[in-house]
């Protein structure tokens, strides 16, 4: 079964730009979650997707935004970035929420360098 | 609100050592799935343990072993027979079912395993 696909692995961007990201889910998955991980810190949450919609969101202002499509793929939108967004972005995807032995396999994350 | 700390930002030890990792958490939730992850430079987060709340037994997986302690609300990571490429950021996670099963994070132990 093929695993988490990221795509870029590395960006720059310049202040007040936006940028999209990407995210394919592991096969057999159709959840997928967004995470945020500065440097040296733990993720903090972004947004889930369930079934293409918002299934929760975490302390992140409207700029941040998400879609997911019906192959389960799902992007995430920055816009007007600021500096503070200079972060890892990891993708995690999942069976639906309740699944016995539910969890996650994450992605080898996007780093974003706001400049 | 949820808070997990891990107080150990780094440790080292020598191959073949045990080292146990440290993790509390913050929760009024009696159902809850704890999970200890490992990110080394390639960044990917890679699952090493995981622990549901209602299990008494702790969890084991080959050279790592949990002793979670529900009402001590601690939840430390053994590493048996420590090898070099067990070099990584460690992870200690909560997860709260029914709320989006979102994670949330300690900041990470840095362990690195000498030759």
């Amino acid at each position: 079964e093929t695993g988490v696909t990221q795509s870029p692995t590395h960006l720059i961007k310049t202040r007040g730009q936006q940028v999209t990201l990407r995210c394919s889910s592991q096969s057999g998955h159709n959840t997928v979650s967004w995470y945020q991980q500065a440097l040296g810190q733990g993720p903090q949450f972004i947004f889930q997707y369930y079934r293409e919609e918002e299934n929760g969101r975490g302390n992140f202002p409207p700029r941040f935004s998400g879609l997911q499509f019906p192959n389960y793929s799902s992007e995430l939108n920055v816009n007007a970035l600021e500096l503070d967004d200079s972060a890892l972005y990891l993708c995690a995807s999942s069976r639906p929420p309740g699944t016995r032995d539910y969890g996650y396999t994450f992605g080898s994350g996007t780093r974003l360098t706001v400049v | 609100a949820q808070t997990v700390t891990q107080s150990q930002p780094e440790m080292s030890v020598q191959e073949a050592e045990t080292v146990t990792l440290s993790c509390t958490y913050d929760t009024s939730e009696n159902n809850y799935y704890l999970f200890w992850y490992k990110q080394p430079p390639s960044r990917q987060m890679i699952l090493v343990i995981r622990q549901e709340a209602y299990k008494q037994q702790n969890a084991t997986e080959n050279r790592f072993s949990v002793n979670f302690q529900k009402a001590a609300k601690s939840f430390s990571l053994k590493i048996s027979d420590s090898q070099l490429g067990d070099t990584a950021m460690y992870f200690c996670a909560f997860m709260k079912p029914k709320s989006n099963y979102q994670l949330i994070w300690g900041a990470g132990t840095k362990l690195i395993i000498k030759p």
